[in-house]
């Protein structure tokens, strides 16, 4: 399996905060890495897929980036609606693995 | 529009073999290239890929839950089943399905169901 480490786990953060997520991958997955947006009670939200391909509708503040082995979400200017736990993904074999969860909450 | 709907029982008995549907519109399990997977999240818990299955009938499962876990595809009806074997309070969780989506090498999960919780208790 391939394994996928999220951090941090959590984070506390302001609104308009730069907010930074990674992800590292247990091997070379070249850049087969999704990230999702997951709110309580509702269903997970495909932000980024590709590593730095932005989803259709998803707003420009969110951002993507890596390859290989370390891959990076970022929030430029955090929004309240952002407040969700953020997962990282990868699809570089058809074994599916997620990471833990970044879980951002209000500072 | 693509929708998913997943449905079953909401508690279910330990040893009891749990069988849920995701019914499916926007899209067909007969065209090329396409797939439906379900996903679970344990409550406080990260999401857990389970199981998949593609428009060739080809199906890949989680290897930590394989032995427990069958999926089927029922195109006509625009379905997708998960059997889940020997219940366990531990596989108590919100079970989700999504459409296998491909842009050019890559693959994603979207859209999602709005998942649905099943608790195992006795």
């Amino acid at each position: 399996d391939i394994q996928m480490t999220q951090s941090p786990s959590s984070l506390s953060a302001s609104i308009g905060d730069r907010v930074t997520i990674t992800c590292r991958a247990s091997q070379s997955i070249s850049s087969f890495l999704n990230w999702y947006q997951h709110k309580p009670g509702k269903a997970p939200k495909l932000l980024i897929y590709a590593a730095s391909s932005l989803q259709n509708g998803v707003p420009s503040r969110f951002s993507g980036s890596g390859s290989g082995r370390d891959f990076t979400l970022t929030i430029s200017s955090l929004q309240p609606e952002d407040f969700a736990t953020y997962y990282c993904q990868q699809s570089y074999n058809t074994l599916w693995t997620f990471g833990q969860g970044t879980k951002v909450e209000i500072k | 529009q693509i929708t998913l709907k997943e449905s079953g029982p909401t508690v279910v008995k330990p040893t009891q073999t749990l069988t849920l549907t995701c019914t499916f519109s926007g899209f067909s399990l007969s065209t090329s290239g396409v797939g439906v997977a379900w996903i679970r999240q344990p409550p406080g818990k990260a999401l857990e890929w389970l199981a998949v299955v593609y428009w060739d009938d080809e199906k890949r499962y989680s290897p930590s839950l394989k032995s427990r876990l069958t999926i089927a595809k029922d195109t006509s009806n625009n379905q997708v089943v998960l059997t889940m074997t020997n219940m366990d309070p531990v596989d108590t969780a919100t079970y989700y399905c999504a459409h296998r989506r491909i842009i050019g090498a890559t693959r994603s999960f979207d859209p999602w169901g709005q998942g649905t919780l099943v608790t195992v208790s006795s």
